[in-house]
């Protein structure tokens, strides 16, 4: 399995700030998701992370609010932006290798806090 | 879109008894069927996994069915142990995942 690393791995902000959360894979994946799971609860797809292209967003995200890049096959960033306390979730990045189909594998997460 | 439903939302046994957790989907086009288990305060881990062309997969102590024509599958976990307590979450996939709300499995000593 890949091994994902995830930036920062916890952060207060203070509302009306942005955020960007970095993912970093060791190798080279063909997909790249990011999730967000708020405290007991399911796995909500924010966006599928497309390289070199926009970001494919799922209904109620929307690419001003979580505006997300993804240069090339190993990296990809997600930005919370203008945050409310209604943002305060954790935050995870999401690969598939590709060298073995559908098989996702998950980052450490990181938890966001909006005062 | 897909939907996918879980249950139970929580389920107790005693070590050693057996667990099973079961899963329906909405989407015929889904093909690949994972489980995940999610310890307090850490990601979510690929346990076992099974794609439409199997009707059930078995790893060790887990075993997952599918009935493709109900469009529901399950986990089972045989001979339960303390460190089995977490979460459980399936999902349904064909380009992109779906989970389920969850299942928190506690096993009691």
């Amino acid at each position: 399995s890949a091994v994902i690393s995830q930036k920062p791995s916890r952060d207060i902000c203070q509302r009306g700030t942005s955020l960007t959360i970095q993912c970093q894979v060791d190798s080279q994946v063909t997909m790249m998701f990011w999730y967000r799971q708020q405290p007991g609860q399911s796995l909500t797809l924010i966006a599928t992370a497309n390289q070199g292209s926009e970001a494919t967003y799922e209904s109620g995200f929307v690419i001003d609010k979580f505006p997300i890049s993804r240069p090339n096959l190993t990296f990809s960033t997600l930005t919370v932006s203008n945050m409310s306390p209604e943002d305060s979730s954790i935050y995870l990045c999401s690969v598939t290798p590709g060298s073995r189909g559908h098989e996702q594998y998950f980052g450490p997460g990181t938890r966001l806090t909006v005062t | 879109g897909e939907n996918v439903e879980q249950h139970p939302s929580t389920l107790s046994v005693q070590e050693g008894d057996s667990a099973v957790i079961k899963c329906t989907y909405s989407d015929s086009a889904s093909n690949y069927f994972p489980w995940y288990k999610q310890e307090l305060g850490k990601r979510p881990q690929l346990i076992i996994d099974i794609r439409s062309n199997v009707g059930e997969k078995k790893d060790q102590r887990i075993a997952v069915t599918l009935n493709k024509t109900a469009k529901h599958f399950s986990l089972h976990i045989t001979e339960t142990q303390p460190e089995d307590s977490a979460v459980y979450f399936c999902a349904a996939s064909s380009s992109k995942s779906t989970f389920g709300d969850g299942t928190t499995l506690t096993v009691k000593p």
